[in-house]
């Protein structure tokens, strides 16, 4: 089975609404991280949170460990906030490889 | 900023052609990834490095062969393409030694194979 699954598949808002998406995996991650890939498909790293609440900006992440899931909220949001959002799991700290889930689509209408 | 470029960034290959992606990062990283993306999969890993010299099996490493010539260079080679290997592709670079480290993606190269 898939080891990272991401929900919503997708989410449409209005612009200033929040966002709210979930990652949630089956199996002990040593990392975590969220991307955030364009329209155009560029992929960069938004923030990396294998436990704990992490602040950057409009983004907020929440990770819970022993419960194998993960949260991005998204604050007032915007129409430069639309594209895809991806979770990517570690399961081990010196390898670096990473494990994807299959993103969440998120369109912000103005 | 990490820079992680690719070449080519479009490519149309025959099938049982041979096609070579490259990959070049100039921020001295140790690690170095290549994946595919294809809808309903989300990002999967092929090949990846740890250094000059050195190529580990990803998830997926069937049809690929990688080569880490040197620091700054990874390339996916594809020897004998199949229609099935059309998709996009993105190399990435990184240390990884905490939590906190990351990865730094190329722009991505679309590889189509009739």
């Amino acid at each position: 089975g898939q080891q990272v699954q991401q929900s919503p598949a997708s989410l449409v808002l209005q612009e200033g609404e929040n966002a709210e998406l979930q990652c949630n995996f089956s199996s002990t991650a040593t990392q975590l991280q969220w991307f955030y890939q364009s329209p155009g498909g560029s992929l960069v790293s938004l923030l990396s949170n294998p436990s704990g609440t992490k602040h950057t900006g409009r983004l907020t992440s929440t990770t819970v460990t022993k419960e194998r899931r993960s949260s991005l909220h998204i604050s007032s949001s915007q129409t430069t906030d639309s594209g895809t959002y991806l979770c990517a799991i570690a399961l081990n700290y010196n390898q670096g490889k990473l494990i994807f889930g299959q993103g969440t689509k998120l369109s912000i209408k103005p | 900023e990490a820079a992680v470029t690719q070449s080519p960034r479009n490519k149309v290959a025959v099938t049982g052609g041979k096609v070579t992606l490259s990959c070049n990062q100039t921020n001295n990283h140790n690690n170095m990834y290549w994946y595919r993306q294809d809808t309903g999969h989300g990002l999967r890993l092929i090949h990846y490095s740890y250094g000059a010299g050195s190529t580990e099996k990803g998830d997926i490493p069937d049809g690929y062969k990688a080569s880490r010539p040197s620091q700054e260079n990874f390339s996916l080679i594809l020897e004998l393409a199949t229609p099935s290997q059309t998709s996009v592709y993105f190399c990435a670079s990184g240390d990884w030694g905490g939590p906190q480290d990351t990865q730094y993606f190329g722009p991505g190269t679309r590889l189509l194979v009739l």
